[in-house]
C-alpha cells in the first residue's frame, strides 16, 4: 500500500529564506506526482505536477525535483514571502490505479 | 471561468437525516473525485469516477453514496449520516487519468457537522 510521508511537519522561516520541503514515498510505481498549496480553510491549489518521466518542474520562484527511483520529491521555494505561509501537500497518483494518495503536508509559516 | 463549485459550503445537520452535497464543473473533465479531511489523517479520498455512469470506491467509502448521471455533477449522500462524517469535504476534477491529464482541481470544501 502506497505510503506518502512530508517531513517536517511544520517549517517557520524568517522571509527571504530559500527553503526546502520534502516528501517521500514507498512504492515507485506512480504516474505522477503533484504539490499543491492549502489555505486555512480553503480548497486546494495545484502548484506543480511533475509525470513520472521528468525530473523536475518551476513555476516562478517554486521548482519541484522528482527522483522517483528513490521515491523522493523536493519543493524548493526561493525567496520566501509571508503570502507562501500554508499548508503544502504533495500526493501521488498510483500506478495501475485511478488513485491519489496524500502525505498529511507541511505547514509553513513565513515571519515578516 | 474554470472552477468546481460545492454546495452547501457549510452544514450543520443530526445524525439520521440524509444529505446530499453538491458538486459541479465547468471544465468538461472526466474525472472527479470526493475526499474528506480530518486533522491528523490527512485528505482520504472517499468515491471517484471515471465518467458517466462510471464510479468506484475509494479508501473510505463506508457510509457515502455518489451518482455521476452527467459528465459535470458528482453529488456525495449522506443517506444516514452520524458523527463520525463530521469533516471537510472536497470535491476534484481533472481532464482524465493518466496520459498527462492528471492534474487535480479542487471545490472550496463544505463543513459538515453532525450532532
Amino acid at each position: 500500500k502506497q505510503e506518502v510521508t512530508q517531513i517536517p511537519a511544520a517549517l517557520s522561516v524568517p522571509e527571504g529564506e530559500n527553503l526546502v520541503l520534502n516528501c517521500s514515498f514507498t512504492d515507485s510505481a506512480i504516474y505522477n506526482l503533484q504539490w499543491f498549496r492549502q489555505d486555512p480553510g480553503k480548497g486546494l491549489t495545484s502548484l506543480l505536477l511533475i509525470q513520472s518521466s521528468q525530473r523536475e518542474q518551476t513555476s516562478g520562484r517554486l521548482n519541484a525535483s522528482l527522483d522517483k527511483s528513490s521515491g523522493r520529491s523536493t519543493l524548493y521555494i526561493a525567496a520566501s514571502q509571508p503570502g507562501d505561509s500554508a499548508t503544502y501537500l504533495c500526493a501521488v497518483t498510483q500506478g495501475g490505479s485511478e488513485k491519489l494518495v496524500f502525505g498529511k503536508g507541511t505547514k509553513l509559516t513565513v515571519n515578516p | 471561468e474554470a472552477q468546481v463549485t460545492q454546495n452547501p459550503r457549510y452544514l450543520i445537520t443530526v445524525t439520521g437525516k440524509k444529505l446530499t452535497v453538491t458538486c459541479s464543473q465547468n471544465m468538461n473533465h472526466e474525472y472527479m473525485s470526493w475526499y474528506r479531511q480530518d486533522p491528523g489523517l490527512g485528505l482520504r479520498q472517499i468515491y471517484y469516477s471515471m465518467n458517466v455512469e462510471v464510479t468506484d470506491k475509494g479508501d473510505v467509502p463506508e457510509g457515502y453514496k455518489v451518482s455521476r448521471k452527467e459528465k459535470r455533477n458528482f453529488p456525495l449522500i449522506l443517506e444516514s449520516p452520524s458523527p463520525n462524517q463530521t469533516s471537510l469535504y472536497f470535491c476534484a476534477s481533472s481532464l482524465g487519468w493518466g496520459q498527462g491529464e492528471d492534474e487535480q482541481y479542487f471545490g472550496p470544501g463544505t463543513r459538515l457537522t453532525v450532532t
